[in-house]
């Protein structure tokens, strides 16, 4: 069975400056989505980045990109020039791309930024 | 685009009655919902997979009889929590997504407190 470990539960990290959050996972398939959730306090889950596995180029959405290191296993998430808008919790999480439609979260890392 | 509304935000009630929770994709036409359920600073977990027009697929140790949920048509999901009790209240969430390789976009959210 897959799973998704987030070993930070809680990061700060000053505005204008730069945080990465890690995530690692396991997984025998070679093919699946890794995906970057952003749950800020109004609850509503946000997609903030995704990456193809097969893909080795790493996603990049503005201020947001990723570090896949496919072979290790890890999926970390940078946040550059933070802003107090990126106050949230962040969840890793992972998709089959063989058949099922389950999404695994890691537990989640909550985020603060300080003025 | 990829709009996901989620009625009520937040509902209280009490031990016994039955509560229904809807999903409704706005903008697009979801071929498939999934509803979750989020304890507190908890991920999600997800309960079962919608496809419109077929019955839901839950997840192992979900009780189907207490969570029903109904996939009546490609833009709207409900679940209802039968006979609910105080171990019910929690924050569920819905998501839908048009097809397979497209991500699943998520509603805001339904706090549920069983008096």
């Amino acid at each position: 069975a897959q799973t998704v470990t987030q070993s930070q539960p809680e990061m700060s990290v000053q505005e204008a400056e730069t945080v990465t959050l890690s995530c690692t996972y396991d997984t025998s398939e070679s093919d699946y989505y890794l995906f970057w959730y952003k749950q800020p306090p109004s609850r509503q889950m946000i997609l903030v980045i995704r990456q193809e596995a097969y893909k080795q180029q790493n996603a990049t959405e503005n201020r947001f990109s990723v570090n896949f290191q496919k072979a290790a296993k890890s999926f970390s998430l940078k946040i550059s020039d933070s802003q107090l808008g990126d106050a949230a919790m962040y969840f890793c999480a992972y998709r089959s791309a063989m058949g099922g439609d389950k999404i695994i979260f890691g537990k989640g890392t909550r985020l603060h930024i300080l003025p | 685009g990829a709009v996901v509304s989620q009625h009520p935000s937040w509902v209280i009630c009490k031990s016994g009655t039955s509560v229904k929770i809807e999903c409704r994709s706005l903008d697009f036409q979801a071929t498939t919902m999934f509803w979750y359920r989020q304890f507190p600073k908890q991920s999600l977990m997800l309960m079962a997979t919608s496809n419109e027009g077929s019955k839901a697929t839950y997840e192992q140790g979900v009780e189907k009889d207490k969570f029903l949920i109904n996939h009546a048509s490609l833009t709207l999901s409900t679940l209802t929590v039968t006979s609910a009790h105080p171990e019910d209240s929690s924050f569920y969430i819905c998501s839908a997504r048009r097809d397979y390789n497209q991500p699943q976009h998520f509603g805001d959210g339904t706090r549920l407190s069983i008096l």
